[in-house]
């Protein structure tokens, strides 16, 4: 079946502007998560969501950083005044979010945001 | 101490050989842990899961160690295709996030 897919697969934006990821998760999948990983780092964690809710907003680095999932399915991380630290790969996961494998996650192929 | 550490290599092994490559994790209460692969600029991929002692896919035992909090992967028979950064990946109880390791990167070389 289809797996995560994310759109756009690069972004090349300037410095203070606002841009949008969407993520797709594996239909089916409760729980969607928001990774960023830099060159040479494992991802990061960022946001999680059970369903609509977000059940854990802790790895947001600040304020400029939001993300919806407002059906439930598709989620858009939304970065404001982007700085060029904020270039790194996004990356979005779903899993199915109950059951005995509950949390195993499956990724989609990321985004590449750089900010010029 | 960062939560998830590993070596981050490069192991480079010749084709046939043995490889394993161990973590270490700080947190004592974490119950579910995994192995993914990740290629050069492409997502990570779920390898393997181990929840309980450990366990075993094709060339691939995975084993935990929770006195020592230590898991370990083990690779048989290394193929070129191997190649690839490996990344840990710890959870604790609960709807907590994920916690990555930074990778150990493997070379096979023919």
């Amino acid at each position: 079946g289809a797996g995560v897919s994310q759109t756009p697969s690069n972004k090349v934006t300037e410095k203070g502007k606002y841009v949008e990821l969407r993520c797709d998760p594996i239909s089916g999948h409760t729980a969607l998560y928001w990774y960023r990983q830099s060159l040479g780092q494992g991802p990061e964690f960022l946001i999680y969501f059970q369903g609509t809710g977000a059940a854990d907003d802790s790895g947001l680095p600040n304020d400029r950083f939001f993300a919806v999932r407002p059906e439930g399915s598709v989620s858009t991380l939304k970065i404001q005044r982007t700085e060029r630290g904020d270039s790194a790969v996004y990356l979005c996961a779903s899993s199915l979010g109950s059951g005995r494998t509950w949390n195993e996650q499956f990724f989609g192929p990321g985004t590449r945001l750089t900010v010029l | 101490r960062k939560e998830v550490e590993q070596d981050p290599g490069p192991f480079n092994v010749p084709e046939g050989a043995t490889v394993a490559f161990n973590c270490t994790y700080s947190n004592s209460a974490s119950q579910s842990f995994f192995w993914y692969r990740q290629d050069c600029r492409k997502e990570p991929k779920l390898l393997m899961s181990v929840y309980s002692s450990g366990n075993e896919d094709g060339r691939f035992t995975a084993q935990l160690n929770r006195a020592s909090q230590y898991i370990s992967l083990l690779i048989r028979d290394s193929k070129l295709s191997d190649s690839a950064t490996y990344l840990c990946v710890v959870n604790a109880p609960g709807n907590t996030p994920l916690v990555f390791g930074k990778g150990t990167r493997l070379s096979v070389i023919a």
